[in-house]
């Protein structure tokens, strides 16, 4: 079974420029999350979608952080402009269920350095 | 709000060592308790699960439990390898979300 697959894997780019990053979960999998890490730290959910829908995304810093998951499938985290304060893993994880009892499966991340 | 504290952040052990990470929350009402390993640039593999019905889970040489009345949760390693190597991260489960324990780092020297 394949796991959950994430693009690029590292990215530099300037203050203020704009990133993109993409996250195909397990096939079936209808839960999606997207995760902050920044060293150091445990991961900090930003973004979470059932299928399609937006199911909580109280912790994502909308000025500048955009998510979509069309069709119910992949995923694409953007941020625009970028901050120094970026720099962190951005893990994309899905699970089975919604809510409870689902176990979590993660990428390998995508590290993001802000210059 | 949860809050999840993982004590040692950070540990060194010789070989064949048994060891035990530990792991408290502070809000009782969760569904579950996943405990993951992050290797450096990696991202996260899922270890054990434990959901809030259970008191232990095992899988080879790992052992997790769960005390949910006291709010915490160890995960034992019995005959520790260099290959555990790694940063080791609890996390509870509540609605709809998922909160992390900043880890324990741990080496295993041969």
């Amino acid at each position: 079974e394949a796991g959950v697959a994430q693009s690029p894997r590292y990215k530099i780019i300037e203050k203020r420029q704009s990133v993109a990053f993409w996250c195909n979960p397990i096939s079936g999998h209808a839960t999606l999350y997207w995760y902050q890490q920044i060293l150091g730290q445990g991961p900090k959910l930003l973004i979470q979608f059932q299928n399609n829908g937006v199911v909580d995304d109280s912790q994502l810093p909308k000025d500048r952080f955009s998510a979509e998951r069309l069709k119910g499938v992949d995923s694409t985290l953007k941020i625009q402009p970028a901050k120094l304060e970026d720099s962190a893993v951005y893990l994309c994880a899905s699970s089975l269920v919604l809510a409870g009892t689902g176990e979590l499966f993660f990428g390998e991340g995508s590290r993001l350095t802000v210059l | 709000k949860q809050e999840v504290t993982q004590i040692p952040a950070a540990l060194s052990v010789p070989e064949g060592e048994n060891l035990v990470l530990n792991c408290s929350f502070t809000d009782s009402a969760i569904y579950n308790l996943q405990w993951f390993r992050q290797d450096p640039g990696k991202g996260l593999t899922s270890l054990l699960l434990i959901q809030s019905s259970q008191r232990e889970q095992t899988s080879g040489r790992l052992n997790a439990s769960l005390d949910k009345s006291s709010g915490r949760s160890t995960l034992y390693i019995a005959a520790s390898q260099p290959g555990d190597s790694a940063t080791y991260l609890c996390a509870v489960r509540e609605a709809n979300d998922m909160r992390f324990g900043a880890g324990t780092r741990l080496t295993v020297k041969p």
